[in-house]
This record gives C-alpha cells, structure tokens and sequence, in this order.
C-alpha cells in the first residue's frame, strides 16, 4: 500500500516555463514533506521542505505548495532550466524521523 | 564540508557470499539511515539508528540482512548470505536528531549479486 504517490512518471517542458510536480498522499498523520532532486548515479539531493502548519514554502526558484484537504502536495519550479533534469521524489513522515518516499517523476527540460 | 560517504560505489559479487557496505555519515549528524532502491519498489528504508542505536529495523528484509553502527562516524550493512533479488542500489543517509530534518544521502552502492 503505496501512502505516498507520484502518480506521473516522466514529465517534459521547455526551458523558461514551469515545471509543475506532484504528489498526494493517503496518511493523514504525516506532518512534514520533502521534495529530493537525484541525478543518476548520484543520491537524492534534498530541495525544500514545507511543516503541515504551512500551506506554501518558497526557495528561490522551487515552491512547495500544501494542500491538506486533497492530501496533496506540488512543487513549482520557475522558471525551468536544463539543469533541473532529474527524478524529483516526494517524501513525508509523520511525527518521527521514517520518512516514506513516492517513486519518482523523471522530468525533462528541453532546451 | 564532506558528506555522506559510502563504499564501495559498485559490487559485483557471487550468490551466497558475504557482502558489507560502508557509511560515513556526516559530523555531527546523530541520525544513520539505511535504504534500498529497486525499480518496483522504489526508495524504501531498511533500518535508522539514533546516536549509534538501531531505533527502527521494520524495513529489513530478513535475517540475512544485519547493520551496526558501533561508533558515530561509521556504520555497515551486512548481507549474508546474498541472494539475486538483494541486487539494488543501497543508500545510507544522516541528518540531525529529530523529526522535520531534511536527510542528507549518499551517492549509494549499486550492488549486483551474480
């Protein structure tokens, strides 16, 4: 039982534009989310983190958006560039240190 | 500042032998996490330790799969013996105690069992 879901494998836009991920959840006791940037052959690099208290935390070009009522979560890179090629993982915990990860969403910048 | 550093990158080994993956989490971090990533199963974590003792080891898979941390600096993750299906890319990940601090990973050993 998947409790976090990145329901949309790949996804591909163009340099200058923005790059909307997602990612929804199931367990209602998770109270902190992460979103992870990895390269391959490189492990994930943490982004931008966002509590349950709030419903938007932004760094520079990354926004993490919350929605506890859908159980739902994006990040908004603006605007987009090549260098952000990667698999982008959600991640939440609830109230401890285990945090449960979603399966990636590989996205593409095209130039 | 150094990272999270594991070894070796890469293993290829036979079925049936030992096999220890390294960490080195970074200073001053007092939380060690093991995880492995497989295509169909994604990122899961295995076990984590809080100032070198095991908290949580639900993620493990069996008893073939053993880890310790017996110093601050430094941990392993031990398989024995391997099978086939243990063939993933196993990260390890420190970060400060606590829960609501961002983990920070290591490039990961790829691990093929033959």
């Amino acid at each position: 039982d998947q409790q976090v879901k990145q329901n949309s494998p790949s996804l591909s836009v163009q340099e200058g534009r923005i790059s909307i991920l997602n990612c929804d959840y199931t367990n209602s006791m998770f109270d902190y989310f992460l979103w992870y940037k990895k390269y391959p052959a490189e492990g994930p690099t943490f982004l931008i983190s966002i509590s349950s208290i709030k419903d938007k935390n932004e760094d520079g070009r990354f926004t993490v958006f919350l929605n506890k009522s859908a159980k739902h979560l994006s990040l908004h890179i603006v605007p987009s560039q090549p260098g952000d090629s990667a698999v982008y993982f959600c991640a939440a915990s609830a109230w401890s240190e285990k945090l449960v990860f979603g399966k990636g969403t590989k996205l593409t910048v095209n130039p | 500042d150094a990272g999270v550093i594991q070894s070796p990158r890469h293993e290829v080994t036979e079925m049936g032998q030992e096999v220890t993956l390294r960490c080195k989490p970074i200073s001053g971090h007092n939380s060690l996490f093991w995880y492995r990533q497989t295509m169909m199963r994604g990122l899961e974590l295995l076990i984590y330790f809080n100032n070198n003792v095991p908290i949580d080891d639900s993620g493990m898979p069996e008893d073939r799969f053993s880890a310790k941390m017996p110093n601050a600096s430094f941990s392993t993750l031990k398989i024995q013996p391997s099978e086939p299906r243990d063939s993933a890319v196993y990260f390890c990940a420190s970060s400060l105690t606590g829960s609501n601090q961002p983990q920070h990973f290591g490039d990961g050993t790829r691990l093929s069992i033959l």
